[in-house]
């Protein structure tokens, strides 16, 4: 089945400007995770959703959001770019275990978005 | 909180050569252990896997044993392939914690013919 999808695969914006990223999840899967990966940080994590709702956030300003839509599909913004946003913004999938909807931790990742702010 | 400590390299190896690739942990409730791998221009995939402790996670020729009592997972591989050259990352996730997948770093391996 195809793979986790991101667009777009590459783009470039100037400080103040406002980007949406998307991520389609692997069919059947209704849990999306969004990291970011820097060289100096390394992975981070953004947000997860689940069924259209927010389910876990990590530690990043407002200007970062998310949304999920009824068919699982993601986006996520970054509102007033800063240098600093520099980076690759990884989407991963994963279908939650049992009634509890635990996260097993087994997330797909898509090949990512990578946002160079100029 | 939830942390991954691992080695961040950059590791270059000859071919057939042995991998180590160290990776300590700190978690709040019961974590499970991974290692991923990026290979260049990739998404992340995920490797190897163990839940509990003495689990014994195993793919492609890649090892790593969770141990709770000195709370690691070192990732090993007896024999490496150039194709092995990737970014690995050792991951955990703690059920009645954060719930969230935390990295660390990465490292760099890269083995040359």
């Amino acid at each position: 089945k195809a793979g986790v999808t991101q667009t777009p695969r590459y783009l470039i914006k100037t400080r103040g400007q406002q980007v949406t990223l998307s991520c389609s999840p692997i069919s059947g899967h209704r849990s999306v995770s969004w990291y970011q990966q820097t060289p100096g940080q390394g992975l981070q994590f953004l947000f997860e959703y689940f069924s259209e709702t927010q389910r876990n956030k990590g530690n990043f300003p407002g200007r970062f959001s998310g949304r999920q839509f009824s068919n699982s599909r993601s986006e996520m913004n970054v509102s007033t770019l800063e240098l600093g946003d520099s980076a690759l913004y990884l989407c991963a999938s994963s279908s939650l275990r049992g009634s509890g909807r635990v996260n097993t931790g087994e997330l797909f990742f898509g090949e990512g978005s990578r946002l160079t702010v100029l | 909180g939830d942390s991954v400590t691992q080695m961040e390299g950059p590791v270059t190896l000859s071919e057939e050569a042995f991998l180590t690739i160290n990776c300590t942990y700190t978690a709040t409730g019961y974590p499970s252990l991974f290692w991923y791998v990026q290979y260049p221009g990739e998404g992340l995939q995920l490797l190897l896997k163990a839940t509990k402790a003495d689990d014994k996670g195993s793919n492609k020729g890649f090892e790593a044993t969770y141990r709770k009592e000195t709370t690691s997972f070192h990732l090993e591989k007896g024999s490496v392939q150039v194709s092995d050259s990737a970014v690995y990352f050792c991951a955990l996730i703690s059920q009645g914690g954060s719930e969230k997948l935390v990295f660390g770093k990465g490292t760099k391996l890269t083995v040359n013919p």
